[in-house]
């Protein structure tokens, strides 16, 4: 079962526009986990909040998390070509052994 | 470094065939996964290790076997392929578990006919 869900599931911007996609999920976690991957490849590390995080910022990425609604949030701004690529949230329900459950992802395109 | 590596890239097997999957790290992380990703849904976990001699099931186990003899390697095994195993494979590390993000290799995409 996926723990994580992410909305939308596709988003079409042009470049130089902020991306934003959410993901909710069902049970407590220790902390949430957001990757990005390019079309045939794997995943690559975003950002990672921890449960008693409510904002965190890398670079052109801002990640919030609410954790009385289950959900996070992932902006992207200034929005660049090569931001084209499926974004995953993945949570990590905390028994320590880092078993993430990945959403689906949401699909961004992003043309020049 | 290469970071993490996955062999095959790319595989077709016949139903009931045997194969294993190589994944090698050499960032001397103790923390292994195996995931698999089907169209339109995200990673499962398979199987994962917290060190070197263990193992331990993920959520979709059924119909796969792993071992982790050296640290740096994970295997993957299929003893009997069948096409609802057919999928992309990713191997994954990480330094621990808990807070630390996961190194992911480039994947092995797995035909079973």
């Amino acid at each position: 079962s996926q723990q994580g869900e992410e909305d939308p599931q596709a988003l079409s911007i042009q470049e130089g526009e902020n991306a934003t996609m959410n993901c909710s999920y069902k049970t407590s976690i220790n902390n949430l986990q957001w990757y990005r991957q390019n079309s045939g490849r794997g995943l690559v590390h975003l950002i990672l909040i921890r449960s008693n995080e409510r904002e965190k910022h890398s670079g052109r990425l801002r990640v919030t998390l609410d954790t009385s609604k289950k959900s996070s949030s992932l902006l992207i701004t200034a929005s660049r070509a090569a931001d084209t690529a499926s974004y995953f949230c993945a949570t990590d329900a905390g028994d320590s052994w880092g078993k993430l459950q990945f959403g689906a992802g949401t699909q961004v395109v992003v043309t020049p | 470094n290469a970071g993490v590596t996955q062999t095959p890239k790319f595989r077709v097997l016949k139903t009931g065939q045997s194969m294993t999957l190589l994944c090698a790290q050499d960032m001397n992380h103790e923390y292994m996964y195996w995931y698999r990703q089907d169209p339109g849904m995200g990673l499962r976990l398979i199987h994962y290790s917290v060190g070197e001699g263990t193992t331990a099931k993920g959520e979709v186990p059924d119909g796969y076997n792993v071992s982790r003899l050296k640290k740096q390697n994970f295997l993957l095994g299929l003893e009997s392929a069948a096409p609802s195993q057919t999928s992309v494979y990713f191997c994954a590390s990480s330094y621990a578990g808990g807070a630390y993000e996961q190194y992911f290799g480039p994947g092995t995409r797995l035909t079973v006919t």
